[in-house]
């Protein structure tokens, strides 16, 4: 597997449901990110975690726990998630430290819809 | 602060002609710049990024894109469009001081003509 890999690519959930989104990155990044993607909406940042620590939390509800065992995987939990909250989700990753570009590669997202 | 306009939220032309897709962005230091695009149902891509080496950035499947201090612009451009550039595409600005400060404008779809 190369670069930003999202399991699974589609998932429907109803509201009472528990499930959990999975991302893994191979690109030896430092950095990675949950964006949520919403038909006509900018993209939203959700969580940031630098070296396995979360540096930002962009007041996402806490319906929405993320999860970094270590620099490589990623997770979001999902729990009691409303309609609204269909969309699709990104992860990402990036390297960190220093001054950099520091330009994000993404996963091909998961497409969740919530019923 | 850092942010960036993507002008048109629409933009349509015929295959073979030229596509300009454009970008204003505001930074308060020297800033790195990028253009990703997005397939249908599919994540964003790095088409190519500015980090102040030359001004006229080459990228991938044809794209350039040129820096103008003088104007905030990091416009994105192909000479001649394929039905499949048909995506969305994004123009990004971040001041390199955090890994997490990347600001990504609303969007542009670009659409091809046959």
């Amino acid at each position: 597997e190369t670069g930003v890999t999202q399991t699974p690519r589609h998932l429907v959930m109803g509201m009472t449901n528990k499930k959990s989104l999975k991302c893994e990155q191979h690109l030896g990044h430092n950095a990675m990110y949950w964006y949520k993607q919403s038909a006509k909406k900018p993209l939203e940042l959700m969580f940031v975690y630098n070296f396995k620590e979360q540096t930002e939390n962009n007041s996402v509800p806490s319906r929405f726990s993320p999860e970094c065992p270590n620099s490589s995987h990623l997770f979001l939990h999902l729990h009691t998630l409303q309609p609204e909250d269909s969309a699709l989700y990104l992860c990402a990753s990036s390297q960190s430290g220093g001054r950099s570009s520091y330009e994000q590669y993404f996963g091909p997202g998961t497409r969740l819809t919530v019923t | 602060a850092q942010s960036v306009t993507q002008l048109g939220s629409h933009v349509s032309v015929s295959e073979g002609a030229l596509v300009l897709l454009r970008c204003n962005y505001s930074s308060s230091v020297p800033p790195y710049l990028f253009w990703y695009v997005q397939y249908p149902n599919q994540g964003l891509q790095l088409l190519l990024k500015y980090t102040s080496a030359a001004t006229l950035v080459k990228g991938i499947n044809d794209f350039e894109a040129e820096f103008k201090k003088s104007e905030t612009s990091f416009h994105l451009t192909k000479p001649s469009a394929h039905m499949s550039d048909a995506a969305e595409y994004f123009c990004a600005v971040s001041e390199g001081s955090s890994a997490s400060k990347i600001i990504f404008g609303s969007g542009t779809r670009l659409s091809i003509r046959p």
